[in-house]
């Protein structure tokens, strides 16, 4: 099946820091997107990214289809940030997402 | 608040047990789909219904079994649970497969 790498594993951050996550995936995708996981467990939708660029706010995503990778640019982090952060891919003939191992993020205040 | 919504979202049972774990999708979603996320596997994938259908399967048990409804809740049965069982189960909906999916809150479940 479809390979998806995050890295790095694990970051740590002072508050107002910016930083870049990246995502490799080993195949064509139809649908991407990046998750944040809260402290409490919960999977809240960042970006639905396929290809292209978006941004929201402090955050945004770029994601380059052809080269098989997607960035997600933090900036100005806040310690509210803090938790792990996905990025899934799904394949046309899967129909359901595959999942990295995520960045855990940490910003300090 | 993504729309979808999971009850219980504690549950502790005993080995050897049988569970159910409920989803409602989001209004419109035709797609349901659950993962398993436990500290050694990630989270995983393990099955799909589109409008009361199976479509897929990924790492479900045979323990396992999930349905959808003509109303489109489902369902995610679990029993002769284990030890290792305990995870933090997620349904998840979209409007098609392929489309932004969108996860609930989450069931967690303890094995004691």
């Amino acid at each position: 099946g479809i390979q998806v790498e995050q890295s790095p594993p694990d970051l740590i951050l002072q508050e107002g820091a910016n930083s870049t996550l990246r995502c490799n995936f080993s195949d064509s995708v139809n649908n991407l997107q990046w998750f944040h996981q809260n402290p409490w467990g919960q999977l809240i939708n960042l970006f639905y990214i396929p290809s292209g660029t978006k941004q929201n706010g402090r955050l945004s995503a770029t994601t380059v289809a052809t080269e098989r990778y997607s960035l997600l640019y933090i900036s100005s982090s806040q310690t509210t940030d803090s938790g792990v952060y996905f990025c899934a891919v799904e394949r046309g003939g899967r129909r359901a997402l595959t999942f990295g191992s995520g960045t855990r993020l940490q910003v300090q205040p | 608040d993504s729309g979808v919504t999971q009850t219980p979202k504690h549950l502790i049972t005993a080995t050897g047990q049988r569970v159910t774990l409920r989803c409602s999708p989001r209004s419109g979603d035709l797609s349901v789909y659950w993962y398993q996320q436990s500290l050694d596997q990630g989270l995983q994938f393990l099955i799909q219904y589109y409008n009361g259908e199976e479509r897929a399967k990924g790492n479900i048990l045979e323990r396992f079994s999930a349905q959808q409804f003509p109303d489109l809740h489902s369902e995610l049965n679990l029993s002769s649970l284990e030890l290792g069982d305990s995870a933090l189960y997620f349904c998840a909906s979209s409007v098609d497969p392929g489309t932004e999916a969108f996860f609930g809150q989450g069931t967690r479940l303890t094995v004691v």
